[in-house]
C-alpha cells in the first residue's frame, strides 16, 4: 500500500505571494490533517478534513486554509506569504473510523519564503 | 488546553545501551491517547509507540517501551539495546479521543554514540 505523498517537496516563494500544497492519504483513508514545524514553535496543528468537511481547527490566521476533495486528497493554501511561513509542512492520514488513532505521515513540504 | 511537555531537548546514549526519554503533559480527559514519533534526518514521522489511557498495562514494541504514570500524567520512553538507527528527534504526543488533532511536546534529540 503506498504511503502519504506530499507535493511539491520544495518550495520557494516570495513575501505576498500565495502557495498550494497538495496531500494524497493512504488509499482508505478518510481523515487529513496538516501540521506545521518550525524550529521555533516546533509541531503545530494546522486543520484536519474528514469527508470534505473540516472536524478541527489549530490556532492559525485565516490566512492559512485548506480543502478536501471527494477522492480524500487534501490542499491547504497560504495567501500572503510572511517569512515567518517558512516551515516544513506535515500531512498526516488516518483510517475510516473518526477517532482512529492510527495517523500515518507524509514526507513533507519544505517551504520557504524570501 | 492540552499541553505536552519535554523536558530533555538533547540526550546522549552508548550504542547497546539503554534510555530513557520523558514527557508530562497536561490534560483534563480521561480518554485519550499518547505517542512517541521518531523523525530521523529524513523528516519523515515514523510512529513508534501507542499508549491508550484506558490501559493500566505499559505498551511495548519490540525494544521500546513505555512507563505511563496516569495520575502523574508522565509518559516516558524506553530504547533497550540502543542501535545507531534509533538516532533522531523523538517527539511525545497527546490525542485526545475524538478527532485526530496531536499535540506535540518540543522534542528530544537522541544522539547514539558507537
Amino acid at each position: 500500500k503506498a504511503g502519504v505523498t506530499q507535493t511539491p517537496r520544495y518550495l520557494i516563494k516570495t513575501r505576498g505571494q500565495q502557495v498550494t500544497l497538495s496531500c494524497s492519504p493512504i488509499s482508505g483513508h478518510r481523515s487529513v490533517s496538516w501540521y506545521q514545524q518550525t524550529p521555533g514553535q516546533g509541531l503545530q496543528f494546522l486543520f484536519e478534513y474528514f469527508s470534505e468537511t473540516q472536524r478541527n481547527k489549530g490556532n492559525f490566521p485565516g490566512r492559512f486554509s485548506g480543502r478536501q476533495f471527494s477522492n480524500s486528497r487534501s490542499e491547504m493554501n497560504v495567501s500572503t506569504l510572511e517569512l515567518g511561513d517558512s516551515a516544513l509542512y506535515l500531512c498526516a492520514s488516518s483510517a475510516t473510523n473518526p477517532g482512529s488513532y492510527e495517523q500515518y505521515f507524509g514526507p513533507g513540504t519544505r517551504l520557504t519564503v524570501t | 488546553a492540552q499541553t505536552v511537555t519535554q523536558s530533555q531537548p538533547e540526550m546522549s546514549v552508548q550504542e547497546a545501551e539503554t534510555v530513557t526519554l520523558s514527557c508530562t503533559y497536561d490534560t483534563s480527559e480521561s480518554d485519550y491517547y499518547l505517542f512517541w514519533y521518531k523523525q530521523p534526518p529524513s523528516r519523515q514521522m515514523i510512529l513508534v509507540i501507542r499508549q491508550e489511557a484506558y490501559k493500566q498495562q505499559n505498551a511495548t514494541e519490540n525494544r521500546f517501551s513505555v512507563n505511563f504514570q496516569k495520575a502523574a500524567k508522565s509518559f516516558s520512553l524506553k530504547i533497550s539495546d540502543s542501535q545507531l538507527g534509533d538516532a533522531a528527534m523523538y517527539f511525545c504526543a497527546y490525542r485526545y479521543n475524538a478527532g485526530n488533532m496531536l499535540t506535540f511536546g518540543g522534542g528530544t534529540r537522541l544522539m547514539v554514540k558507537p
